[in-house]
């Protein structure tokens, strides 16, 4: 079944350290996302790619970073930069480039990272 | 800035009983109308979604939403909830050519059997 993968599903970090999300789909879709899910807020975009090697920042970029060298991986790194790390974050990939904006996104089940 | 915004944060329900959610986005033009649902432990899902044409839409599960217009709004419905509902519903929209999602703080719904 086509999908997509997060992992890991729980990661912990200490203060000072970068830590890499990774986030597959085999759905061929080309774009991809990154949200942050904290209580109440619902979800906030950090990151978005419409197409290999090209990434637009969201709404909430500062202290993450992502790479997109291949269609089907789109991982984060969450930066010692990022001042509140501790969240649930949430891949996505749709169809969608610009001008297809109504494909819906399809989410993967999430990696809930901790600060130690 | 573009927004959506749900009214309620958490909303408790008796089974059969019914259910109207609401999502007001900021402003008009083009718009693309989305509703997800997150079930405890599972990943978030596609309810259902608005482009054109009919304004009143129905999803999966016996849920429907309205597109009002004029009022910037997209109401999720269902006449009878079940205990099986009991999820964080999210609206989400798009504008004109962009394909950014922007999703509203969700909502929260018990359903008491």
């Amino acid at each position: 079944d086509g999908g997509i993968t997060q992992s890991p599903k729980y990661l912990f970090r200490k203060e000072g350290q970068n830590v890499t999300l990774s986030c597959e789909q085999n759905l061929n879709h080309d774009a991809m996302y990154w949200y942050r899910q904290d209580p109440g807020q619902g979800l906030r975009l950090i990151y978005y790619s419409q197409i290999v090697n090209d990434f637009q920042k969201g709404d909430i970029a500062e202290g993450y970073s992502v790479s997109r060298e291949k269609k089907e991986s789109f991982p984060l790194t969450v930066t010692s930069a990022q001042k509140n790390p501790t969240a649930f974050y949430l891949c996505a990939s749709s169809r969608a480039r610009m001008g297809l904006s109504n494909q819906p996104q399809h989410f993967g089940d999430g990696t809930r990272l901790s600060i130690l | 800035a573009q927004s959506v915004s749900q009214h309620n944060h958490h909303v408790i329900l008796s089974e059969a009983a019914s259910l109207e959610l609401g999502c007001n986005y900021s402003y008009g033009g083009t718009v693309n109308l989305f509703w997800y649902v997150q079930y405890p432990g599972q990943h978030l899902q596609l309810l259902l979604k608005y482009f054109s044409g009919d304004p009143l839409v129905k999803g999966i599960k016996g849920f429907e939403a309205e597109f009002i217009k004029s009022k910037f709004s997209f109401n999720l419905r269902k006449p009878s909830v079940q205990w099986s509902d009991t999820a964080e519903y999210f609206c989400a929209v798009t504008w004109g050519q962009g394909n950014k999602l922007v999703f509203g703080a969700g909502t929260i719904l018990r359903v008491k059997s």
